[in-house]
């Protein structure tokens, strides 16, 4: 069975840091693209950023270019999201999603929820 | 950017009846490998989003016959037979056909009359 679990979430002041972590299991994980999604309080959803199996290829929202960094550790079966220079409307629930062909989310996480405030 | 626009935003529905949410997108979706990469999510209240329809029209493992994805260039349409009281939530369409960005729509609120 395909589980992704979600850490790392919590109340962090403008402007600070904050690292998602995101477990994989019941799949080989290193096969897979990865995506964070995420949604903000009472809003849509909002794709972030996918990472390639070897890393070789990021992509991001233009939102996150700049500060947020999407990672993986193969061995660890886990996949990361570095955000730094924080802002309100980085409030919101992060979801981890397992990528398949068409650039589609087949598996998502029981998210994790980022609040961006003084 | 592609940008995805659903309609209705809020769809409320007689237990039984059915229903349907419109889907367009600002470009053709139709890949240069011949697939259309249009999906669509349900998201419950309290849930993560859980993917329904792949590809326009192929309903995932587990999701029940009564769901059904047609369309194709820049129209899509799920449509719903017998609405059931499970079937509240939040409906997003998505491409991956021209991304990045990947897009989503606005969301369709779907709630029981």
């Amino acid at each position: 069975e395909v589980q992704l679990v979600e850490s790392g979430g919590g109340l962090v002041q403008p402007g600070g840091s904050l690292r998602l972590s995101c477990a994989a299991s019941g799949f080989i994980f290193s096969n897979y693209w990865m995506g964070w999604v995420r949604q903000a309080p009472g809003r849509g959803l909002e794709w972030v950023a996918n990472i390639k199996p070897d890393e070789s290829e990021r992509y991001y929202v233009d939102s996150a270019k700049g500060r947020f960094t999407v990672s993986r550790d193969n061995a660890k079966n886990s996949l990361y999201l570095q955000m730094n220079s924080l802002r309100a409307e980085d409030t919101a629930v992060y979801y981890c999603a397992r990528v398949v062909p068409g650039a589609s989310f087949d598996y998502w996480g029981q998210g994790t929820l980022v609040t961006v405030s003084s | 950017d592609v940008v995805m626009t659903q309609s209705p935003l809020s769809l409320p529905v007689t237990l039984g009846q059915p229903a349907s949410i419109s889907c367009r997108s600002s470009q053709s979706l139709v890949y240069s490998d011949g697939n259309t990469y249009l999906n669509w999510y349900q998201q419950r209240p309290g849930q993560s989003p859980r993917r329904l329809i792949y590809e326009v029209s192929n309903r995932d493992s587990g999701v029940p016959d009564r769901f059904s994805g047609s369309g194709s260039g820049t129209d899509f349409t799920l449509k719903i037979s017998r609405v059931e009281a499970e079937d509240v939530g939040v409906y997003y369409c998505m491409q991956g056909t021209h991304w990045p960005p990947i897009t989503f729509g606005q969301g369709t609120r779907l709630e029981i009359k």
